[in-house]
């Protein structure tokens, strides 16, 4: 049964477009939602977060919109750069931190200059 | 480097034998996860610890598998009498010494190829 679903595998967007990665979760208990990003043979670094009481955070190119009503989030990429290719990783933690972190199952992006 | 470390990187051992798989936290946090990755999968947890104290295993197989996270050194997560099965990623995170801290910081993870 899996909590944090990343529907699409893989996204390709053209240099300087948007990129739009999508996360959908199922436990009403998740309060703060992490994204990661991941480059081959190395682990996932932290990118962006956001706390289940607001609905958008913003953090240079990165923004991250909450929608808990139809428990989802996304991560918003612009302008897209080639550096940017990678798999991004959406994970969700519940009781206030310091739990471990749920992940999906990844969507591997590929920014095409 | 004050980030998360894990050594070794790469491990190769043969069906039958133990693996020892070390991560030592970022300087100031003393909470410690452990995740593995199978090809094509996101990280599952596996054990959440603090110092010298196990506080969730509920993702580490019950047989062949444990952890620890002595008052000085590196945690180790152990892997007994390991099976193909066992090949992956396996990734330690860390986090730190506060409340609500959702933050996790990993390390570069240790590939464990069973031949």
């Amino acid at each position: 049964d899996q909590q944090v679903k990343q529907n699409s595998p893989s996204l390709s967007v053209q240099e300087g477009r948007i990129s739009i990665l999508n996360c959908d979760y199922t436990n009403s208990m998740f309060d703060y939602f992490l994204w990661y990003k991941k480059y081959p043979a190395e682990g996932p670094t932290f990118l962006i977060s956001i706390s289940s009481i607001k609905d958008k955070n913003e953090d240079g190119r990165f923004t991250v919109f909450l929608n808990k009503s139809a428990k989802h989030l996304s991560l918003h990429i612009v302008p897209s750069q080639p550096g940017d290719s990678a798999v991004y990783f959406c994970a969700a933690s519940a009781n206030s931190g310091n739990t471990p972190l749920v992940f999906g199952k990844g969507t591997r992006l590929s920014v095409i200059a | 480097n004050a980030g998360v470390m894990q050594n070794p990187r790469h491990l190769v051992r043969r069906r039958g034998q133990e693996a020892r798989l070390r991560c030592s936290p970022m300087k100031g946090h003393s909470h410690v996860y452990w995740y593995r990755q199978l090809p094509e999968e996101g990280l599952k947890f596996m054990v959440y610890l603090q110092k010298e104290n196990i506080i969730d295993e509920s993702g580490m197989p019950k047989e062949r598998f444990s952890a620890e996270f002595p008052k000085e050194g590196p945690s180790i997560l152990r892997i007994q009498q390991v099976v193909r099965g066992d090949s992956a990623a396996y990734f330690c995170a860390s986090s730190a010494e506060v409340i609500s801290s959702y933050e996790q910081y990993f390390g570069p993870g240790t590939r464990l190829t069973v031949t």
